[in-house]
């Protein structure tokens, strides 16, 4: 099956800082890659969405200039973190769909945030 | 390597119940997650499991033997609402989640 993977799993960094995070399709080419953002036992938040080689999607509530999406390729999208706050620290999903998967979208390992 | 494995796809009728089953193997356990994803949605949150034994929600129950690597999500009272994908989804010991594929659930009248 498609696999997704993210890195890093878990990042620790300072408040003020920058984090990226990728998020990769290994095996499929993904036209569509998703972000999403998890609290504890509740639902996946969308943040946003992105088509490869235009601009993201956001959601209402996201603020595009605090989380910068790159997809960059149909294998790679990018989401930054830009000057960190403790209350961005939270576990950070993406998820990719292609052309061929249809309706399917495949879902990366996530990444642990803690901002301190 | 690490495996969840759900059927594709099901087919039920309104007002029935359903199970759908899910089997793991992963390294190390620290929970399993049931989400619902309907078609062009986010993964909406059912359940957690991380103790042996069923937790009931409503209509909607979840069951967990971690010896067997085994869960189940159990529907009552099918409402056509619930058509959707269930995802099944455990947490390793590294805290990162292994997704199964989902379960397309049809419910006919």
């Amino acid at each position: 099956g498609a696999v997704v993977s993210q890195h890093p799993s878990r990042v620790i960094c300072k408040s003020g800082t920058s984090v990226k995070i990728e998020c990769r399709s290994l095996d499929f080419q993904a036209t569509t890659m998703f972000w999403y953002r998890q609290f504890p036992k509740k639902s996946l938040m969308l943040m946003a969405t992105s088509n490869e080689g235009s601009k993201a999607t956001y959601e209402q509530g996201v603020e595009k200039d605090k989380f910068l999406i790159n997809h960059a390729s149909l294998t790679l999208s990018t989401l930054t973190v830009t000057s960190a706050h403790p209350e961005d620290s939270s576990f950070y999903i993406c998820s990719a769909r292609g052309l061929a998967e249809g309706e399917t979208q495949y879902f990366g390992p996530g990444t642990r945030l803690l901002v301190l | 390597g690490q495996n969840i494995d759900q059927p594709t796809e099901m087919t039920a009728t309104e007002g029935a119940i359903v199970q759908i089953n899910c089997t793991y193997q992963t390294s190390g356990f620290n929970g399993l997650f049931w989400y619902q994803q309907h078609a062009g949605e986010a993964p909406t949150f059912l359940s957690y499991n991380v103790l042996d034994g069923l937790e009931e929600k409503g209509r909607f129950s979840s069951f967990l033997s971690r010896s067997k690597g085994y869960s189940y999500l159990l529907l009552k009272e099918l409402q056509m609402k619930d058509s959707a994908s269930y995802l099944c989804v455990v947490m390793d010991s590294n805290y990162q989640l292994i997704w199964g594929a989902g379960t397309k659930l049809i419910i006919k009248p």
